[in-house]
């Protein structure tokens, strides 16, 4: 499989803390983008990074790239109950001239109020 | 705007019987994307189509066909259902960019039970 990974399966804190989530790769990658999921409803793109990039913000969500280790992070600062949602991140990989998405198995994230 | 719909929303489907899940897109985006979602085991790609005429596997794509006669259609059928797939069912879109620097926007899922 190609799946990247993501660490903790779970995570609970409470509101107001912040949440870190680790996620790793096995292939090259030109990016890696992380996406959210509500219970029961389709995934929601949050941020992108380029493998040429080492952290992008946006909002209350950081995202560090280390190409050489493999891994990527996404912290969420001042979480709030609404973060309460899995987090996956993504990464794609070429084969036979296609752009094959894959996801990792995600992060489930509960932030008690 | 839509974005990106599929139905049905759920299904209950004997084992043998076959069916077809359906996807539509109003984004005009090349590359539509078929995933299947398990506890634990996350997304897993089962077909996909770069644009408009071509498809290709995915990771998982034993069971299942798809056609892509047009941009806004990508339907995925099973011939011959067994439990095994019994899953939620994702599909996708995204611009097709070649620097790879897609962003999949997702429908709501079709929640498929086979008995």
């Amino acid at each position: 499989s190609q799946q990247g990974e993501e660490d903790p399966q779970a995570l609970s804190i409470q509101e107001g803390e912040n949440a870190t989530m680790n996620c790793s790769y096995k292939t090259s990658i030109n990016n890696l983008q992380w996406y959210r999921q509500n219970s029961g409803r389709g995934l929601v793109h949050l941020i992108l990074i380029r493998s040429n990039e080492r952290e992008k913000h946006s909002g209350r969500l950081r995202v560090t790239l280390d190409t050489s280790k493999k891994s990527s992070s996404l912290l969420i600062t001042a979480s709030r109950a609404a973060d309460t949602a899995s987090y996956f991140c993504a990464t794609a990989f070429s084969s036979g001239g296609s752009y094959i998405p894959t996801f990792g198995r995600g992060t489930s994230l509960i932030v008690h109020p | 705007t839509a974005g990106i719909t599929q139905a049905p929303t759920s299904q209950i489907l004997a084992a043998g019987r076959s069916m077809t899940l359906r996807c539509t897109q109003d984004m005009r985006h090349n590359a539509m994307y078929w995933y299947r979602q398990d506890l634990g085991l996350g997304l897993r790609l089962i077909h996909y189509s770069n644009t408009a005429g071509t498809t290709g596997k995915g990771e998982v794509p034993d069971g299942y066909s798809v056609s892509r006669a047009n941009t806004d259609d990508f339907p995925l059928t099973l011939a011959s259902a067994v439990p095994s797939q019994t899953s939620v069912y994702f599909c996708a879109s995204s611009a097709g960019l070649a620097d790879y620097t897609d962003t999949q926007y997702f429908g709501p899922g079709t929640r498929l039970t086979v008995l």
